[in-house]
């Protein structure tokens, strides 16, 4: 299975900050990725696909890029809504599988 | 817009099998096109893929639980069924079924239920 590794784990950041969360393929996913949004006790919402499309009706604040094996998630303006846990989702190969989880905190 | 609900027995037994339903609303398994996958989340942790099954009955299995896992589809009832065998305690989890977004088995997770709580005690 390919293993996905996200970087931070965890991140404070204030409302207002531009944040970036990476992902890593353990091997090349071509532009098979996706992203999630988790808020506590809710499922997760799915905010990007294909790497860099953006989901209908989420902000275009949230932007994704990258290609191979090398991911990026951007928040360019942080909002309150915004605070909450990130997953990236490869589907290249069978198993799909997620990365850790990035935890983005209030600072 | 469509709709996903699981349901099941929220407390199962160490070596008895899990069974869980998802019903569907706003659209039908039996129109085609998508796949329709089952996901658990162990407490504070991440998301593991268990498998999918398509309309017409073909499934693919995490190779991880492969020996354990059934998923089937009822199209009459507009439901799919996922059968894990031989629980332990590590089964414990949140599972959730979910929805690709495409027709096409690569393909991200748009809908989603909101999850059902399933502990492993005796």
């Amino acid at each position: 299975a390919i293993r996905m590794t996200q970087s931070p784990s965890s991140l404070s950041a204030s409302t207002g900050d531009r944040v970036t969360i990476t992902c890593r393929a353990s091997q090349g996913i071509s532009s098979y990725l996706a992203w999630y949004q988790q808020k506590p006790g809710k499922a997760p919402k799915l905010l990007i696909y294909a790497a860099s499309t953006l989901q209908s009706g989420v902000p275009s604040r949230f932007s994704g890029s990258g290609s191979g094996t090398d991911f990026t998630l951007t928040i360019s303006c942080l909002q309150s809504e915004d605070f909450a846990t990130y997953y990236c989702q490869q589907y290249y190969s069978y198993p799909p599988t997620f990365g850790q989880g990035t935890k983005l905190e209030i600072k | 817009q469509v709709q996903l609900q699981e349901s099941g027995p929220g407390l199962v037994k160490p070596s008895q099998t899990l069974s869980l339903t998802c019903t569907v609303s706003g659209g039908s398994i039996s129109s085609g096109g998508y796949y329709w996958s089952w996901i658990r989340q162990h407490p504070g942790k991440g998301l593991e893929w268990i498998g999918y099954i398509y309309y017409s009955g073909s499934t693919y299995y995490n190779p991880s639980l492969k020996s354990r896992v059934t998923i089937s589809v009822d199209t009459s009832k507009n439901q799919f069924s996922l059968k894990l065998s031989s629980v332990t305690a590590a089964d414990t989890a949140v599972y959730y079924c979910a929805r690709s977004l495409s027709y096409s088995s690569s393909s991200s997770l748009f809908y989603w239920g909101q999850g059902t709580l399933v502990t492993v005690s005796s």
